[in-house]
């Protein structure tokens, strides 16, 4: 079974732009989470996508947003990039049944570097 | 409200000794506790999971952590070190059915030869 996928690996962006991030998750995994991981704030939840609605919200301005689409696939999209917007972004997917554990696998991540 | 604090972000320890990484946990419903570990360049990696079945619980890689209620806390263990442990653990937990997790800071482990 694949694993979570995550595209692209890394990316160079300038202050203002904006950036979509895309995971992709394993086969029959309906739930998507995505961290922003940052040497000064570690691993931080970004938010949490369901069968296409947004589960979970992280503390975060509005610029981060996300969507699911019906195949489980999920992207995130930063408008305005910010120099402090340069991180690690890791997707992690799960069966996201509601009222148990579900363990969730992570991605090897999308390294964003705003200039 | 929910964290975790990882009480050191540097340990070193050597080739063959114990490895011990410290984790205490904050929260106001029975949590689910999770050690993750990342290599570089790569995402996390699950090493073990409390989910209140068992205390101590044995993971991948010869790891093992206990949850100790009255102590708050889920250190992570491993009797003797190999150079391929060298990584940044993570300790994190997670609220009933919920799929976002807080995590601590972080803690390197460097294995000394």
């Amino acid at each position: 079974k694949a694993g979570v996928t995550q595209t692209p690996r890394y990316l160079i962006k300038t202050r203002g732009q904006q950036v979509t991030l895309s995971c992709s998750p394993i086969s029959g995994h309906r739930s998507v989470s995505w961290y922003q991981q940052t040497p000064g704030q570690g691993l931080q939840f970004l938010f949490e996508y369901f069968s296409e609605t947004q589960r979970n919200k992280g503390n975060f301005p509005g610029r981060f947003s996300g969507r699911q689409f019906s195949n489980s696939r999920s992207e995130m999209n930063v408008s305005t990039l910010e120099l402090g917007d340069s991180a690690l972004y890791l997707c992690a997917s799960s069966i996201g049944l509601a009222g148990g554990l579900n363990e969730q696998f992570f991605g090897p991540g999308t390294r964003l570097t705003v200039l | 409200a929910q964290s975790v604090t990882q009480l050191g972000s540097h340990v070193s320890v050597s080739e063959g000794a114990l490895v011990l990484l410290r984790c205490n946990y904050s929260s106001s419903v029975p949590p689910y506790l999770f050690w993750y570990v990342q290599y570089p360049n790569q995402g996390l990696q699950l090493l073990l999971k409390y989910t209140s079945a068992a205390t101590l619980v044995k993971g991948i890689n010869g790891f093992e952590a206990e949850f100790k209620k009255s102590e708050t806390s889920f250190h992570l263990t491993k009797p003797s070190a190999h150079m391929s442990d060298a990584a940044e653990y993570f300790c994190a937990v997670s609220s009933t059915g919920a799929n976002n997790l807080f995590f601590g800071t972080g803690t390197r482990l460097t294995v000394i030869p």
